[in-house]
């Protein structure tokens, strides 16, 4: 289950504090993605990154914020700006070159305290 | 931007019935189409997927079929086992274009034994 890396597993949350996702990949992927998933509610597209040092934002961005530094790094910050933040996250990559197969890491579960 | 809704929500079978997942999306110029599977507790993976060019794609037990003209595609598994018990989540996007894919909202089939 090599490949793409998420951490940590379970993550708490205080109001009013900022909590950065970790999402790591090792496949030479150009496209990485954060989903957000809550129970009946599918997968959500919080933000999207086709390139290093670009991204855009996705269906429900309002509260997060991502940076693409490094083609392996893929960050997720949830803000206090997120209300709602209680929520499974998973990130996912794809290869550009005409192969859509996302793969998905194994997420992380947040909480609020 | 793309809609993508799917139904039904939760299907139950017994072993060996078949299972049909139905989805529509809104966006005629989608044209990739593919399908993920997600077992309890663990990440999304794709299971089979269809392009625009084509009308049917079967692999083994299960097959997609597309009919672009409705704007629907179909999830088919035959002769169920325990272990097809998941969440399915079908998905629609535009190859060469934003490469943003819009998930439904997935549904949970449990295979009675």
């Amino acid at each position: 289950d090599g490949g793409i890396t998420q951490s940590p597993k379970y993550l708490f949350r205080k109001e009013g504090q900022n909590v950065t996702l970790s999402c790591e990949q090792n496949l030479n992927h150009d496209a990485m993605y954060w989903y957000r998933q809550d129970p009946g509610q599918g997968l959500r597209l919080i933000y999207y990154s086709q390139i290093v040092n670009d991204f855009q934002k996705g269906d429900i961005a309002e509260g997060y914020s991502v940076s693409r530094e490094k083609k392996e790094s893929f960050p997720l910050t949830v803000t206090s700006a997120q209300k709602n933040p209680t929520a499974f996250y998973l990130c996912a990559s794809h290869d550009r070159d005409g192969n859509e197969k996302l793969f998905f890491g194994s997420g992380t579960q947040l909480s609020v305290l | 931007g793309e809609n993508v809704e799917q139904h039904p929500s939760t299907l139950s079978v017994q072993e060996g019935d078949s299972a049909v997942i139905k989805c529509t999306y809104s966006d005629s110029a989608s044209n990739y189409f593919p399908w993920y599977k997600q077992e309890l507790g663990k990440r999304p993976q794709l299971i089979i997927d269809i392009r625009s060019n084509v009308g049917e794609k079967k692999d083994q037990r299960i097959a997609v079929t597309l009919n672009k003209t409705a704007k629907h595609f179909s999830l088919h598994i035959t002769e169920t086992q325990p272990e097809d018990s998941a969440v399915y989540f079908c998905a629609a996007t535009v190859q060469g274009g934003s490469e943003k894919l819009v998930f439904g909202k997935g549904m949970k089939l449990t295979v009675n034994p």
